[in-house]
């Protein structure tokens, strides 16, 4: 059974550049939700989605957006990256939205802004 | 707004030696969990504690969850070398997302 998987593993881009990361969630969950893990820092969470649709979204701004597909993989895309924007961002994947169900982790793509 | 503070945010110890980790949440909490992530790595889920009173082990690790006074804390007994990492508590209160707190950097020294 194949856990949470994310690509690409590392990437680096320059500043205002775009972004896309990508993220298949565990067998059988439906809900992605996505963190950002600043060095030195706890995650935080950026939004999650459920059914094709963001459900809740953290403190960040528009320059960050999402989508799911009807597969329940799902896209976050960073716009006009900034040097701040450098950090991990975790995927995790849940049978379900709210906080019934657990979330579980993939192994994160490290984004350098240089 | 749910806030998550754990105590301490650097830890050294010697092997052999006890010692316990302290996160605090500011509002209710369905669930509260406690990961460890080494360096450059994910986040590994160890515990999630569900309910006043719940307590789990785990080799050399206990956590356990005191909901009125809104405290988990994680437990190190026996201090060995591979448990040097940075220690995580989330509170996931409600909502859809998980809330974190600055996490522990644990050293552990022979």
């Amino acid at each position: 059974d194949a856990g949470v998987t994310q690509s690409p593993t590392h990437l680096i881009k320059t500043r205002g550049q775009q972004v896309t990361l990508r993220c298949s969630p565990k067998s059988g969950h439906d809900t992605v939700s996505w963190y950002q893990q600043a060095l030195g820092q706890g995650p935080q969470f950026i939004f999650q989605y459920y059914e094709e649709e963001e459900r809740q979204r953290g403190n960040f701004p528009d320059r960050f957006s999402g989508h799911q597909f009807p597969n329940y993989s799902s896209e976050l895309n960073v716009n006009a990256l900034l040097l701040g924007d450098s950090a991990l961002y975790l995927c995790a994947s849940s049978l379900g939205p709210g906080s019934a169900y657990e979330q579980y982790f993939g192994p994160g793509t490290r984004l350098t802004v240089t | 707004e749910l806030k998550v503070e754990q105590n301490p945010l650097f830890l050294s110890m010697q092997e052999g030696k006890n010692y316990t980790i302290y996160c605090n949440y500011s509002t209710t909490s369905d669930r509260l969990y406690w990961y460890r992530q080494d360096p450059g790595k994910s986040l590994e889920s160890l515990f999630v504690l569900l309910s006043n009173g719940a307590v789990k082990q785990e080799g050399r690790l206990m956590a356990s969850l005191d909901t009125k006074a809104r405290l988990s804390t994680l437990h190190i007994t026996a201090a060995v070398h591979d448990l040097s990492a940075t220690y995580f508590c989330a509170s996931q209160g409600g909502s859809e997302k998980l809330v974190f707190g600055k996490g522990t950097k644990l050293t552990v020294n022979p």
